[in-house]
């Protein structure tokens, strides 16, 4: 089945700066590339996502780049704000979303002030 | 509003007492799927359904059966469970077309004695 690694699994940059987390997948039939938001306590939330005929995907400060040859997909946050501070999962699936996610271990994403 | 609801949210029982775990979607989702996140494993898929009477094993399937008799509806049914089902438990649920991405319940704390 599908293999999804996420690193680094804990990031720690200063406010204001970029961030950028990555992901390897392992089946080249994966076609969409979700990204997912968990706060403490809360249940995970879509941030961002690509399908595999985009190279590259913005809205506002976030960004989300996928290289195919190389199975590769990158989130990149830009400008971090405190609020930005959570744990990202990078997920990947075969069926467009229909076969459910395949997720990275995930980013404790810390941004100091 | 739209919601996917998980009950119970937290559910304490022991060894070997059959139970279930409801969800449900009033979003007209053809796609539902269940996963467990555990500490420093993330998010994992349990089952997977693409629509009504339409399931499939994701990558942790062991100790656990679903149904799909309503498309609303996606329980989670754990027959005989034992401790390693220890768990944080999400439903989730996701339209067929487009880049809407999954949405997930509020999550099941469940423990095993």
């Amino acid at each position: 089945g599908e293999n999804v690694e996420q690193h680094p699994s804990t990031l720690s940059v200063q406010e204001g700066d970029s961030a950028v987390i990555k992901c390897t997948y392992s089946d080249s039939a994966s076609n969409y590339f979700p990204w997912y938001k968990q706060e403490l306590g809360k249940r995970p939330q879509l941030i961002i996502d690509i399908r595999s005929n985009v190279g590259e995907k913005k809205d506002q400060r976030i960004a989300v780049t996928l290289n195919k040859t190389a199975k590769h997909f990158s989130l990149h946050i830009t400008e971090t704000q405190p609020e930005d501070s959570a744990v990202y999962f990078c997920a990947a699936s075969k069926g467009g979303g229909a076969d459910g996610l395949t997720f990275g271990k995930g980013t404790h994403l810390i941004i100091q002030p | 509003e739209a919601q996917v609801t998980q009950n119970p949210r937290y559910l304490i029982t022991v060894t070997g007492k059959k139970l279930t775990v409801t969800c449900s979607q009033n979003m007209n989702h053809e796609y539902m799927s269940w996963y467990r996140q555990d500490p420093g494993l993330g998010l994992r898929q349990i089952y997977y359904s693409m629509n009504v009477e339409v399931t499939d094993k994701g990558d942790v399937p062991e100790g656990y059966k679903v149904s799909r008799k309503e498309k609303r509806n996606f329980p989670l049914i754990l027959e005989s469970p034992s401790p390693n089902q220890t768990s944080l438990y999400f439903c989730a649920s996701s339209l067929q077309a487009g880049s809407y991405g999954y949405t997930f319940g509020s999550g099941t704390r469940l423990t095993v004695v």
